[in-house]
């Protein structure tokens, strides 16, 4: 079956860059949710999306921005990257907002920043 | 959301099942609960999932209190590779996940 598709895998950047992360949701979901997972830690919700709009909105610094577009990929856009920005980017897709839909999770963008 | 409490690692024997125990005891009554696993930096893999009923596939069984405050997730025959993090996770409809520490889970030749 169709999964998650993240792009890149890896990405090494230097501060002060910027970085864009794109999700593939899988076939017929609308809903994507971001993710980021520091070295050692638990993964922690970033940011999330519906039908396009914004739906939901958690530690995500003012340096990132995110949106869904019409094929309901999305890409999360990070600026100014400091050193702690590193760390894994995990995408999420589910289908609609009723009832205990199920995320189901990309593999991840490994960011490095130097 | 509920928040959940999980014992920080178990070691199950290869072959056994592994019993993970995870306490929610502040459910309320539309979250349901979620069980995921995370294989060293893979991205989280769904398990399964249950709200009032016990519940079964082909990776797992969920046995779910009758008070709902507490719930086992059980590999039946568990395996090297099924070693991970597992992440027990309370949530309402349409809702992020919130993610705890998780049970670290080790399986012994």
């Amino acid at each position: 079956a169709a999964g998650v598709i993240q792009s890149p895998r890896h990405l090494i950047k230097e501060k002060r860059e910027t970085a864009t992360l794109k999700c593939y949701p899988i076939p017929r979901h609308d809903t994507v949710y971001w993710y980021q997972q520091g070295p050692g830690q638990d993964p922690q919700f970033l940011i999330s999306f519906y039908e396009k709009m914004q739906s939901d909105k958690g530690s995500i610094p003012d340096r990132f921005s995110a949106q869904q577009f019409s094929d309901y990929h999305s890409e999360l856009n990070m600026s100014s990257l400091e050193l702690g920005d590193s760390a894994l980017y995990f995408c999420a897709s589910s289908f609609g907002l009723a009832g205990a839909e199920t995320q189901y999770f990309g593999p991840g963008t490994r960011l490095l920043v130097l | 959301d509920a928040k959940t409490t999980q014992p920080p690692s178990m070691d199950c024997a290869e072959g056994r099942a592994a019993n993970l125990p995870c306490n929610h005891s502040t459910i309320s009554g539309n979250e349901y609960v979620y069980w995921y696993r995370q294989i060293h930096s893979q991205g989280p893999q769904y398990i399964i999932h249950g709200l009032k009923n016990n519940e079964t596939n082909e990776m797992a069984s969920l046995i779910i209190t009758e008070d709902r405050k507490s719930s086992t997730l059980i590999l039946p025959h568990a395996t090297l590779r099924d070693t991970a993090v597992y992440y027990c996770i309370v949530r309402s409809r349409a809702s992020k996940i919130i993610f705890g520490s998780g049970t670290r889970l080790s399986i012994r030749p």
